[in-house]
């Protein structure tokens, strides 16, 4: 069965620095779709970037962007010039589709301080 | 459209009561979501909706959790005789056409049973 590990339960940066979040899968499944999605306190979950597995470039929106290394299983978010905003859980997830169905499989999340 | 909508927000029950919990998706999308998450951890998948067929339904859907998705449009998940594991909050989520679209979540309903 696919699992999604998020190794960092808690990570803190200073507003405008770079901070990189991690995240580890099992599969054996050659093509795939990772996602990073951000829960603000009490609020509702969005994506923040999605990579397909086939590409071999890293999926880039803004300030977020991803490092996918396919043979470790490793797809780490990096969040460029951190605000205040960026505060939020972040999870990790990784869509499995068999049997006519598909979910999405997430990790236990990071949580992210922005300190001014 | 503003978005998958779930109502109500919050719900405090006793145990053994009954509690339905309804989803509205974005209108265009087919496909449909239910997740729990726990304090704590990340969401865990519950059930999948292509349409109006429920196509997947978890192992941590007791017999006492079901689902419908009638004509394809809005979805329900009721619990028979809560318990208080069943205390939790219920994301819905929705997309359209292919499976690694977004899925588009709801702002859930955290259920509180004493």
């Amino acid at each position: 069965a696919q699992t999604v590990t998020q190794s960092q339960p808690e990570m803190s940066v200073q507003e405008a620095e770079t901070v990189t979040l991690s995240c580890t899968y099992d599969t054996s499944e050659s093509d795939y779709y990772l996602f990073w999605y951000k829960q603000p306190p009490s609020r509702q979950m969005i994506l923040v970037i999605r990579q397909e597995a086939y590409k071999q470039q890293n999926a880039t929106e803004n300030r977020f962007s991803v490092n996918f290394q396919k043979a470790a299983k490793s797809f780490s978010l990096k969040i460029s010039d951190s605000q205040l905003g960026d505060a939020a859980m972040y999870f990790c997830a990784y869509l499995v589709e068999e049997g006519g169905s598909e979910k999405l499989v997430f990790g236990k999340g990071t949580k992210l301080t922005v300190n001014p | 459209d503003t978005g998958v909508s779930q109502d109500p927000r919050h719900k405090i029950t006793k145990r053994g009561q009954n509690v339905t919990f309804r989803c509205d998706p974005i209108s265009e999308h087919n496909r449909l979501y239910w997740y729990r998450q726990t304090l704590g951890q990340g969401p865990e998948f519950l059930t999948y909706f292509q349409n109006e067929a429920q196509l997947e339904k978890s192992r941590l859907l007791s017999d006492r959790f079901s689902a419908e998705r009638p004509k394809g449009s809005f979805s329900t998940l009721e619990i028979q005789r809560t318990e208080q594991g069943d205390s939790a909050m219920y994301l819905c989520a929705s997309s359209e056409g292919a499976s690694y679209n977004e899925q588009f979540f709801g702002p859930g309903t955290r259920l509180t049973v004493l």
